[in-house]
């Protein structure tokens, strides 16, 4: 049974289309995050969705935009992409109690997104 | 100078020995997570603490807030325990990321 659950796990696509990546999970936590590895295997926060509404939007392009259905469910879609989008994304969730984020981080297998 | 610092970057060692992965970071924080990033990529969440010292099988974290310090200790490595180890500190909501500790157990 899969805690957290991202598709696709692999993409391959050309410069200036437009692709989504899904992730839900099953743990019934509040607060879901999209993490961006790069080249050089540092992690970067995207976005951090709590409840379906955004807490966090770091400085990402607005071509990136999350959309979060329901608290079980945080998408990522990236319109327009550019080479320098090639990278694998993370989601994770966490469960979030009273206003703090006091839970351990449970994280998807990653999507290897390729721009060609 | 990054906020959260990670040593040693690499480690290689010999099955069964001992192994020290250490986290000090310049900021306050609430909790500090240590994660397992596989060779295939996949993370995994390996502990969160605030305070002391947890245990999970072979694997122990300490933390001292005091000194803004945590540690990850493996006992009796293994060649698979192979994977780069990550600190990350929670701040308010978000969650500032070391540079990852790349570590090879050799047989």
């Amino acid at each position: 049974d899969t805690a957290v659950s991202q598709t696709p796990k692999y993409l391959v696509t050309q410069m200036g289309n437009d692709k989504s990546i899904k992730c839900e999970q099953n743990l019934g936590h509040d607060t879901m995050y999209w993490y961006k590895q790069d080249s050089k295997k540092f992690l970067k926060i995207m976005f951090s969705y709590n409840n379906k509404e955004l807490i966090i939007n770091e400085t990402v392009p607005n071509r990136f935009s999350p959309k979060s259905p329901d608290k079980a469910h945080l998408n990522l879609h990236i319109n327009s992409l550019e080479l320098g989008d090639s990278a694998v994304y993370f989601c994770a969730s966490s469960h979030n109690l009273a206003g703090m984020n006091t839970g351990e981080l449970f994280f998807g297998e990653g999507s290897r997104l390729t721009v060609l | 100078k990054n906020e959260v610092e990670q040593s040693p970057q690499n480690l290689t060692a010999q099955e069964g020995e001992f192994i020290t992965i250490n986290c000090s970071y310049s900021v306050g924080i609430s909790a500090l997570h240590w994660l397992q990033q596989h060779p295939g990529g996949g993370i995994v969440s390996l502990f969160m603490l605030s305070s002391g010292k947890k245990k999970h099988g072979r694997l122990i974290a300490t933390i001292n807030i005091q000194e803004k310090h945590s540690s990850l200790h493996i006992t009796a490595s293994h060649p698979r325990d192979s994977a780069v180890y990550i600190c990350a500190v929670k701040g308010n909501y978000q969650l500032i990321w070391g540079a990852g500790t790349k570590l090879i157990i050799k047989p």
